[in-house]
């Protein structure tokens, strides 16, 4: 099972929004509403951010959205903040090989 | 409250053996969906296995045959035995529940395969 593909890094500008894409195939990203994203700060263990495509956990500001479209996903952050510097993942269920995560994405805030 | 700790990593020479443990608080491990993740070393999440509620275990590629997931109803416990430990074995391994996502994540146990 081949890695999800996401961006190496991506950056803004406090205030400003970034878009994290995540692509996949039929076999996992499209062909299931479970996808869910994990910031991870360095030394620390992976925070869930969003799950089954755009639902947020409570506690997760409403400033983290997802969204799908065919075999592509994508984290958005708007109104970007120093704190939210860290690296992104995304992750799908992929039938009979549970799990796929992408290979992460550095954001950079400006 | 929710938690989950890993133990159980160290040191081990290739082709050694180590169980890692994740003793579960607030829930109960066997009747939830349960995975290891393993992150190494500069490098990005990847998935090593799960066990379903209904006890049914799924593992990476890279690790099946070697590694076996397990759980212990009693202790409310998550097992990993490694066997024929390789150097790109070298990880944090991280033990979590899934339940909306992967909610709950424990703060990892590194396990490094040399010589």
């Amino acid at each position: 099972q081949s890695a999800l593909t996401q961006p190496r890094s991506v950056s803004g500008s406090p205030g400003q929004s970034v878009t994290i894409s995540c692509t996949g195939t039929s076999s996992d990203v499209g062909g299931y509403s479970y996808v869910s994203w994990y910031q991870q700060h360095p030394g620390k263990a992976p925070k869930l951010m969003i799950y089954d495509v755009s639902q947020r956990p409570s506690g997760v500001p409403d400033r983290f959205s997802g969204s799908k479209s065919g075999n592509t996903a994508s984290l958005t952050i708007s109104g970007l903040q120093a704190e939210d510097e860290a690296d992104y993942y995304c992750c799908s269920y992929a039938g009979t090989y549970p799990l796929v995560f992408g290979g992460g994405t550095k954001l950079t805030v400006l | 409250e929710v938690q989950v700790e890993e133990s159980g990593g160290g040191l081990i020479q290739p082709g050694g053996s180590l169980r890692l443990s994740c003793a579960a608080s607030g829930f109960t491990v066997s009747n939830n969906y349960m995975t290891w993740v393993r992150q190494a070393p500069g490098k990005g999440l990847d998935w090593v296995s799960v066990i379903y509620n209904d006890g049914s275990t799924y593992y990476a590629d890279s690790v099946k045959g070697r590694f076996t997931i397990s759980r212990d109803k009693s202790k409310n416990t998550l097992y990993l035995q490694m066997n024929s430990l390789r150097a790109e074995d070298t990880a944090v391994y991280y033990c979590a529940r899934i339940k909306s996502g992967i909610d709950y994540w424990g703060r990892g146990t590194l396990v490094t395969v040399s010589s």
